[in-house]
């Protein structure tokens, strides 16, 4: 079983859209949990950090449950910019090291 | 301010030649890490330096080396290149203290025949 895992997509949704990302982490000594965003081949870019008491960024929220292991990003108002692919990121090995979900692909529409 | 540089950005290699891959970083930042990203299986980690003078395995380390030269420097060697090895491969530094952001560098894109 991987260790952060998402569900690859591809989403699809209209532009304007409320989109939801889960991910799921197995594990329990994770210490810090983020969200980044790949465009197509590009490197990978810091959306936002996950707190436990949930954070707000513009149209980005992002939420963490402890008890389930498990988080969320949710995307209001979708933009055709919004289309890229969105790594869940749990921090690991005592503050060193980052694991990557797979990624999940939101493609944005007109 | 460059953020994290990878040299080259593509490179085309027979089964068996060697090479290294190159990053610099410019933020002052401790930690220093190799990802590779193949399609379906996300980014893993190969090797990475928590600080200056150490090294670690991460998740697939088998078939490199890796040499962190001084801060700013961390080298990704492939001693004997294979087809498995065909790759996106990027480097990220990280302050070691405080928000935990990893900078990527553009990656490099391998093939090997």
């Amino acid at each position: 079983r991987k260790e952060v895992e998402q569900d690859p997509g591809p989403f699809n949704v209209p532009e304007g859209a409320t989109v939801a990302f889960n991910c799921t982490y197995s594990n329990s000594a994770s210490q810090s949990f983020f969200w980044y965003r790949q465009d197509c081949r590009k490197e990978p870019k810091l959306l936002m950090s996950v707190y436990s008491s949930g954070n707000e960024d513009g149209r980005f929220t992002a939420q963490l449950n402890r008890a389930s292991q498990y988080i969320s990003l949710l995307i209001r108002d979708s933009k055709l910019s919004d289309s890229a692919t969105y790594l869940c990121v749990a921090l690991t090995g005592g503050g060193n090291k980052l694991t990557f979900g797979t990624g999940t692909q939101l493609k944005v529409e007109l | 301010n460059a953020g994290v540089t990878q040299t080259p950005k593509f490179q085309v290699l027979k089964t068996g030649q060697s090479m290294t891959l190159q990053c610099a970083q410019d933020m002052n930042h401790n930690s220093m890490y190799w990802y590779r990203q193949d399609p379906g299986m996300g980014l893993r980690l190969i090797y990475y330096s928590a600080s200056e003078g150490t090294t670690d395995k991460g998740e697939v380390p088998n078939g490199y080396n890796v040499s962190r030269l001084n801060k700013r420097e961390f080298s990704l060697r492939l001693e004997s290149a294979a087809p498995s090895q065909t790759s996106v491969y990027f480097c990220a530094s990280m302050t070691g203290t405080g928000t935990n952001e990893q900078f990527f560098g553009p990656g490099t894109r391998l093939t090997v025949l």
